[in-house]
């Protein structure tokens, strides 16, 4: 398995206050991506980094901010919570592919937050 | 937003048989992803196709990435009670920006 640590696991907060979730990798890869996921939705783009420093939005980026100051952490802040963000949310990781082009993004566990 | 299509949404077959779903979409894409993904879990990668029309297996699974490099197949074969799960695809684009846009996920039920 991929060294990839997703916490909190579980978090339940309240409308309208800021949360952060934090993503931890042991894998020195270039590339790290913040996706959530809803039933009927799959799994969607919020922010992916390809660098410290260095953040791009997906397709679902409004209302989240990201930051990544170390190669090993990605981390998603909500900066106002709303019922419409409660979801599963996944970090994911891939490497800066070789000559051959090739490479895979692999996944954390994900963390289940609701929002009251 | 940006997704694949994936069909179907769900199945459920019987312990034993085949099982075959797949993505399509209007882009082309560089490379195609299979996960698994059980519950309460995160997904899983399956398999990873690179060249158009390349034909890969993992044991009882086969994908292909189709010729057009706009969709991708996944096979199950003699599907047992362990298959159950969310299968989804995954694209990756070919603009060089290393994003995965990933289909809704296909249900799969196996009846023992």
């Amino acid at each position: 398995d991929a060294g990839i640590t997703q916490s909190p696991r579980h978090k339940v907060t309240e409308t309208g206050t800021p949360v952060t979730l934090r993503c931890h990798q042991t894998e020195n890869h270039r590339y790290m991506y913040w996706y959530r996921q809803d039933p009927g939705h799959g799994l969607r783009l919020i922010h992916y980094s390809y660098g410290v420093k260095d953040t791009d939005k997906g397709e679902v980026s409004d209302g989240y901010s990201v930051s990544r100051s170390k190669t090993e952490d990605f981390l998603l802040t909500l900066e106002s919570a709303t019922s419409s963000q409660t979801s599963v949310y996944f970090c994911a990781i891939s490497e800066f592919p070789g000559t051959d082009d090739r490479t895979e993004a692999f996944f954390g566990q994900g963390t289940r937050l609701t929002v009251v | 937003g940006q997704q694949l299509n994936q069909s179907p949404q769900s199945m459920f077959i019987q312990e034993g048989e085949d099982v075959s779903m797949n993505c399509t979409s209007s882009s082309i894409f560089n490379t195609w992803l299979w996960y698994k993904q059980d519950p309460g879990e995160g997904p899983v990668l399956l398999i990873a196709l690179y060249k158009a029309g390349e034909l890969t297996s993992n044991g009882r699974l086969t994908a292909q990435f189709g010729i057009t490099r706009k969709d991708s197949f996944l096979n199950i074969s003699a599907s047992i009670p362990s298959d159950v799960g969310i299968y989804f695809c995954a694209g990756q684009l070919s603009s060089g920006t290393y994003k995965y846009i990933f289909g809704t996920g296909t249900r799969l039920k196996v009846l023992a």
